[in-house]
């Protein structure tokens, strides 16, 4: 099956920095990356989600990257703000090894912005 | 709002008591998933449904026991469970299992936190 690696684990920046957390996949042919956000005591929230077509995709202050040679994504939020704060997962599907349907998730970051 | 609802959102069990969790999702979904999220460990696919069919039974102990009446609903019903199942579950839907071309957006409740004592 697929493997997904994120980093870092833990992450803190500064209100108004930008916040960069990367994730690496096994699987060349997974083509399906979602990016979820969970709040504390809530569920994982999806917040974009890129397919392997594209190479970068934006939504107002968030914005992902996808390189299929390396087999790396990565998640990129600017003017971070306190309310980003939450745990961020990243994800993989759709490899030639996986089970359809079934997403492989990343161990999570835990990203806090300082006011 | 996620369109998944769970209930109870949280639950403390004794090791012998038999209970169960409740998921209704209010988008239209076909597949339906439950994950357990414990400290310090990824997501854990536990079952997965699709068309009210088990597909997937991730190696689960036989004290969990989930049922799919409808493509509307999913159980988890919980029966001598140990504290180490204490964690976060996690119901999810999507439209069905997709596609391997285009993927498959899962979407998640707000999850039941269980304790057990």
């Amino acid at each position: 099956g697929e493997n997904v690696e994120q980093h870092p684990s833990t992450l803190s920046v500064q209100e108004g920095d930008s916040a960069v957390i990367k994730c690496t996949y096994s699987d060349s042919a997974s083509n399906y990356f979602p990016w979820y956000k969970q709040e504390l005591g809530k569920g994982p929230q999806l917040i974009i989600d890129i397919r392997s077509n594209v190479g970068e995709k934006k939504d107002q202050r968030i914005a992902v990257t996808l390189n299929k040679t390396a087999k790396h994504f990565s998640l990129h939020i600017t003017e971070t703000q306190p309310e980003d704060s939450a745990v961020y997962f990243c994800a993989a599907s759709g490899g030639r090894g996986s089970t359809l349907g079934r997403l492989y998730f990343g161990r999570g970051t835990q990203l806090t912005v300082w006011p | 709002e996620t369109g998944v609802t769970q209930t109870p959102r949280h639950l403390v069990m004794g090791m012998t008591n038999k209970k169960s969790l409740k998921c209704e999702q209010h988008l239209g979904h076909n597949a339906m998933y439950w994950y357990k999220q414990s400290a310090k460990k990824p997501l854990e696919l536990m079952f997965v449904y699709n068309f009210k069919e088990q597909t997937e039974n991730n190696s689960v102990p036989s004290r969990f026991s989930p049922e799919c009446p409808n493509s509307s609903h999913l159980f988890l019903h919980l029966h001598t469970l140990q504290p180490e199942d204490s964690a976060l579950y996690l119901c999810a839907s999507s439209q069905d299992l997709g596609q391997r071309i285009s993927g498959n957006t899962i979407y998640f409740g707000e999850g039941s936190w269980l304790t057990v004592v």
